[in-house]
């Protein structure tokens, strides 16, 4: 069964600090990989995704993350956390000649401190 | 380019009513998502339309239902609420292609009472 896994329900990490959130994923064939954040009472923005190509994406609002195909891993990251990327994160994926379905993972909630 | 718009934004309902759930799609964007998020089970997919057809479907019981119309609108109905029906449902959608983004609304917060 196609599955992501995001192993931390819940990241602390100081102001200023990198931050790290970890997607892990089992499909069959190529995976296009997506990571999202979501604010409170509000629906999900997209950050960014990894179709093809550099294993370094880059997105919206600082946010990168890295696709590694032999660890079937895409972390999301951020050189220097703010306080306002406190919310709750998602990453999904979605197969290449599959179905059409996004998967997506149970979420962790960052909390960046002050 | 307008998002995703989903009315109503709030909805409270009693155990045993109906209710029906609209999303307006992104222009050009021909499917349409639906999700359930719930603090318990986290987001859960329930069903997906591309031109009118539903293409994927979730594990939820027959109570859920839903359909497209030809403009891309899409609608959302839960028959015989229950308690555990309250969440807040999403709406997203996406371009034709696995390699399009998916982009969601705002959702529809609907308490059952």
């Amino acid at each position: 069964a196609q599955s992501v896994a995001q192993p931390e329900d819940q990241v602390n990490v100081a102001e200023g600090n990198p931050l790290t959130v970890k997607c892990t994923y089992s499909v069959s064939g190529n995976p296009y990989l997506f990571w999202y954040v979501q604010y409170p009472n509000r629906g999900l923005q997209f950050l960014l995704k990894y179709i093809t190509g550099d294993n370094l994406v880059k997105g919206s609002y600082g946010f990168e993350a890295e696709f590694n195909k032999s660890q079937t891993s895409f972390h999301l990251k951020k050189p220097s956390a703010l306080v306002s990327d406190s919310a709750l994160y998602f990453c999904a994926v979605r197969v290449a000649g599959g179905t059409y379905k996004y998967i997506f993972g149970t979420g962790t909630r960052l909390k960046v401190l002050a | 380019k307008a998002g995703v718009t989903q009315t109503p934004r709030y909805l409270i309902k009693t155990r045993g009513q109906q209710v029906t759930l609209s999303c307006s799609p992104i222009s050009g964007h021909r499917s349409v998502s639906w999700y359930q998020q719930t603090p318990g089970q986290g987001l859960q997919f329930l069903f997906e339309y591309f031109s009118e057809t539903q293409r994927n479907k979730g594990n939820f019981p027959g109570r859920f239902s839903g359909r497209q119309f030809s403009n891309s609108r899409s609608e959302m109905n839960v028959s015989t609420l229950e308690l555990g029906d309250s969440a807040l449902y999403l709406c997203a959608s996406t371009l034709a292609g696995a390699k399009e983004t998916q982009y969601f609304g705002p959702g529809t917060r609907l308490l059952v009472l």
